[in-house]
């Protein structure tokens, strides 16, 4: 129990385009989703949080109108960077918690990642 | 503001044991957890501390001291597959976010 997935694995596009990125959770109901953004040898750091029906939680120094957050139900989050440069070329991650798959700890569940490229 | 510390790189041959500590300043304290990354993958849970001691969960183990803020993570009898990024996170408060070290690349030799 507790998939988190995300598609696309990975994407190339050209620089000025907007990309979209679907995290779902499959077998539980996801309260919270979480969006993470990794450069090579980094760690993970967190864009937004993302609460279902409700307006996104943007990390200071990230731009809500560039990177766009929905979260229409309990089990699909999406992040749509728009006008995409090659500095936001990096590997993309989703996490989800809910309540019941969260176990004792609430524990994030990360999706399998995105990689994106801009040319 | 949060400040996460761990070391950068670790080697160690298969069988031995490695430790990773990871050490923190946070302005609050909800838990401490340990998280597995293998390159180009996403982070999979290894455990949680929220309590002083130590969780042992099978080869892996991790410890924390609270008032001295700091948490290691302990790997025993070493496998190749063991080679990976360990990420030390932190959640401070109950709104469940998490901020992350750095992580830790160990290597596992032959």
């Amino acid at each position: 129990g507790a998939v988190v997935s995300q598609h696309p694995s990975r994407v190339i596009c050209k620089s000025g385009t907007s990309v979209k990125i679907e995290c779902r959770s499959l077998d539980f109901q996801a309260t919270t989703m979480f969006w993470y953004r990794q450069f090579p040898k980094q760690s993970l750091m967190l864009m937004a949080t993302s609460n279902e029906g409700s307006k996104a939680t943007y990390e200071q120094g990230v731009e809500k109108d560039k990177f766009l957050i929905n979260h229409a139900s309990l089990t699909l989050s999406t992040l749509t960077v728009t006008s995409a440069h090659p500095e936001d070329s990096s590997f993309y991650i989703c996490s989800a918690r809910g309540g019941l798959a969260g176990g004792l700890y609430n524990e994030q569940f990360f999706g399998p990642g995105t990689r994106l490229t801009v040319l | 503001g949060q400040n996460i510390d761990q070391p950068t790189e670790m080697t160690a041959t298969e069988g031995a044991i490695v430790q990773i500590n990871c050490t923190y300043q946070t302005s609050g304290f909800n838990g401490l957890f340990w998280y597995q990354q293998h390159a180009g993958e996403a982070p999979t849970f290894l455990s949680y501390n929220v309590l002083d001691g130590l969780e042992e969960k099978g080869r892996f183990s991790s410890f924390l001291s609270r008032s001295k803020g700091y948490s290691y993570l302990l790997l025993k009898e070493l496998q190749m597959k063991d080679s990976a990024s360990y990420l030390c996170a932190v959640r401070e408060s109950n709104d469940y976010k998490l901020s992350f070290g750095a992580g830790t690349t160990v290597t596992v030799r032959a």
